[in-house]
């Protein structure tokens, strides 16, 4: 069964610490993808990458950076993490541009105190 | 750049068949319209896809006009499982790569 694998399901932050959401797909997927999905603003993309090392922004970049070294694995960063950076993540890849076949992770549920 | 328009909620009951319908008056020529399921606290979970006329599959079916402005999924009977939120999606027409989601039709079945 084709997987998306976030490291961790929740995970409690102090404000201004640097954190790492890990995410790694078994999918030979070419594109990944981070959202956050926060109530009534549904998922918004954060940044997506469609090759190794290479990176594009989101619609809500701001605060994050992400690092893509490895096919498989796409991580997401918060440089100084801040209380309204508390959101569920959700990782996805997927092979084809038509929106089909995306596959998500279950999602990490941050936060920041 | 495209952009889709569904209702915010709906309800129903266990056994009845649910329509929702989304427009996306901007889509490009070529593009598909995907559906996708969401149960709280989990990633969302492709349903189907279609470019026009009628797609079905195990789930649900997806009924696109001819001029491909509207799109409306039908799920047959539903359950109480089935409450959930559903997303319907149009590539942004920029030839980039990803998908944005708007605010989605969240579905309570009743008993």
């Amino acid at each position: 069964d084709v997987k998306v694998t976030q490291s961790s399901r929740y995970l409690v932050k102090r404000t201004g610490e640097k954190v790492f959401l890990e995410c790694v797909q078994d999918m030979d997927h070419e594109n990944m993808f981070w959202y956050r999905q926060d109530p009534g603003l549904g998922l918004r993309l954060i940044y997506f990458s469609y090759d190794v090392k290479m990176k594009e922004k989101g619609d809500i970049p701001e605060g994050y950076s992400v690092s893509r070294e490895k096919k498989e694995r796409f991580s997401l960063i918060l440089e100084s993490a801040s209380t309204n950076q508390t959101s569920m993540y959700l990782c996805a890849s997927s092979f084809h541009r038509q929106g089909r076949g995306y596959t998500f992770g279950s999602g990490t549920r941050l936060t920041v105190v | 750049l495209a952009k889709t328009t569904q209702p915010i909620s709906m309800d129903s009951y266990e056994g009845q068949e649910v329509n929702i319908t989304c427009s996306h008056n901007n889509i490009a020529t070529n593009d598909y319209i995907t559906w996708y399921q969401q149960f709280p606290s989990q990633g969302p979970r492709f349903i189907i896809q279609g470019y026009k006329t009628k797609v079905t599959n195990e789930v649900a079916s997806l009924f696109i006009p001819a001029d491909r402005k509207s799109s409306t999924l039908s799920l047959p009977r539903v359950s109480l499982s089935d409450t959930a939120v559903y997303y319907c999606l149009v590539p942004p027409g920029d030839s980039s790569y990803k998908l944005i989601f708007g605010s989605g039709t969240r579905l309570l079945v009743r008993p």
